[in-house]
C-alpha cells in the first residue's frame, strides 16, 4: 500500500478484556516494528519481525503481550487481560529491510484506552 | 543501553525566525544513526532528518539542519524560517548500527515546538 495503516484507530476496552491491534505495512517492506507510546513520552520499542520471523521479543512488557506476522505481511499485536497501565498509543512501523540504515515509516497508531 | 535526552519540554519561536532543539545521547558504540521525527497534532510520526555517525558533515534537508557533535554526543536540530506548519512534537531518536534491527529506535521524551504568528 501507499503507507503503513493501522486499525482500529481508537479502541476503548474494559480492564480484563483482550484486544487485538492490526498493522498493514508498506507492501514491499520486509521488516515491521511495534512501539508503545505513553502519553507525554516518546515511543518505546516492543518487538520486530523480519518477514514472518520474530527474532526479538525482549521489549514486550509482559507475557500478556504477543505479536504475530504469520505470512510476513500484516501483523497483529494482542494484549490479553488488559490493565489500565496498558493505555497508550501503539505504533507500527515498517522498513525495506532490518538494516540499521533504513528509515522506519510509521503508521497513524492505535490509541488504546483501558477503563 | 542507550539513552536519549531532550532537555527542553517546550520551545516557542516567532514565525520566520530560527529555533534550535537540543538532543544528547549516551552510547558506548562508535557507529550508529540519529534521527529527528516530527509528530504534528494529527499524531503521525514523520521523519524530518537523519545523520549517520560515521559522516562528519552535518545533514541538511531544506530548512532543517543538524549540528552533530560526536565527541559531545550531541545532535541538535535547527529549523530556519519557522512556519506555522512546523508546530509539533519533535522526537530525537538513536539506532545502533549493530544488531540487525533488534534494537529498534530509542526515542527521547520530545520537545513541543510552538510557532507564534
Amino acid at each position: 500500500g501507499a503507507g503503513v495503516s493501522q486499525s482500529p484507530r481508537y479502541k476503548v476496552t474494559k480492564r480484563g478484556q483482550d484486544v487485538t491491534l492490526r498493522c498493514d505495512p508498506i507492501s514491499s517492506h520486509a521488516t515491521l516494528y511495534w512501539y508503545q507510546q505513553a502519553l507525554g513520552q516518546g515511543p518505546e520499542f516492543l518487538t520486530y519481525f523480519n518477514y514472518e520471523a520474530q527474532p526479538d521479543k525482549s521489549g514486550l512488557p509482559s507475557d500478556r503481550f504477543s505479536a504475530e506476522r504469520p505470512e510476513g505481511s500484516i501483523s497483529t499485536l494482542t494484549i490479553q487481560r488488559t490493565e489500565q497501565r496498558d493505555s497508550a498509543m501503539y505504533r507500527c512501523a515498517s522498513s525495506p529491510t532490518a538494516g540499521a540504515q533504513e528509515t522506519q515509516y510509521f503508521g497513524p497508531g492505535t490509541r488504546l484506552l483501558v477503563l | 543501553a542507550q539513552t536519549v535526552t531532550q532537555s527542553q519540554p517546550e520551545m516557542s519561536v516567532q514565525e520566520a525566525e530560527t529555533v534550535t532543539l537540543s538532543c544528547t545521547y549516551d552510547t558506548s558504540e562508535s557507529d550508529y544513526y540519529l534521527f529527528w521525527y516530527k509528530q504534528p497534532p494529527s499524531r503521525q510520526m514523520i521523519l524530518v532528518i537523519r545523520q549517520e555517525a560515521y559522516k562528519q558533515q552535518n545533514a541538511t534537508e531544506n530548512r532543517f539542519s543538524v549540528n552533530f557533535q560526536k565527541a559531545a554526543k550531541s545532535f541538535s536540530l535547527k529549523i530556519s524560517d519557522s512556519q506555522l506548519g512546523d508546530a509539533a512534537m519533535y522526537f530525537c531518536a538513536y539506532r545502533s548500527s549493530s544488531g540487525g534491527g533488534a534494537d529498534g529506535l530509542t526515542f527521547g521524551k520530545g520537545t513541543h515546538l510552538i510557532i507564534q504568528p
